[in-house]
């Protein structure tokens, strides 16, 4: 069974700064996806960046890039330059090989503060 | 483009009462999902259709039933509606093939609705 663990408190990040959400992942199937989702106040679920475990590079997408480390399966998101609009929780998700489902987890809570 | 689409976006209803939710994505997607969000969780998977035709159970399936009407519509059905499906419900969608990628493997979500039974 996938299993995907957020346990970060919530965040308060000074705008301009960089900043690194946590996630571990448990699995045993070597082919797997790796996720973040942003979900804002206004409730909408916002893809940002993927990683898959066969990806040799880190994800990068913009401001948003993926610290993958396999061995230690870990898959924390680093925003860089925060913005005011970058408060949101945060969801790390996986899918592995074969299964259609997305395990999520509980999220991480970041303010940004100017 | 729309992407997903999903009524009503609220919803209250009595306890024993029964609804529909309704998700449409224009994307030309596989497959489709219904999650529910609590507080302090993440989403939980209800039930998904990997493909049109086809329809099985996610973590939380109990008191639900979904259709695949069609490529494009997934509906969710609370029969009996109880307090504890108070919830947030997000439909989504994704192309899915394997072996598992990025450009079809994502997942895109609709605006959700949120349910609360009296």
């Amino acid at each position: 069974a996938q299993k995907i663990t957020q346990t970060q408190p919530g965040m308060f990040v000074q705008e301009k700064e960089a900043v690194t959400l946590d996630c571990t992942y448990d699995t045993s199937d070597p082919s797997y996806g790796l996720f973040w989702y942003k979900q804002p106040s206004s409730g909408e679920m916002i893809f940002l960046i993927y990683q898959g475990s066969y990806d040799q590079q880190n994800a990068t997408e913009g401001r948003y890039s993926l610290n993958f480390q396999k061995a230690r399966k870990s898959a924390n998101l680093v925003i860089s330059a925060s913005q005011l609009g970058d408060s949101a929780m945060y969801f790390c998700a996986m899918t592995t090989y074969g299964n259609n489902r997305l395990a999520f987890g509980k999220g991480n809570q970041v303010v940004v503060i100017p | 483009n729309a992407g997903v689409t999903q009524t009503p976006k609220f919803q209250v209803l009595k306890t024993g009462q029964s609804m529909t939710l309704q998700c449409a994505q224009d994307m030309n997607h596989n497959s489709m999902y219904w999650y529910r969000q609590d507080p302090g969780m993440g989403l939980r998977l209800i039930y998904y259709s990997a493909s049109e035709g086809t329809t099985d159970k996610g973590e939380v399936p109990n008191g639900y039933n979904v259709s695949r009407l069609n490529k494009r519509e997934f509906s969710l059905r609370l029969e009996s509606a109880a307090p504890s499906q108070t919830s947030v419900y997000f439909c989504a969608s994704s192309e899915l093939a394997q072996p598992i990628q990025k450009s079809t493997d994502t997942q895109y979500f609709g605006p959700g609705t949120r349910l609360t039974v009296l």
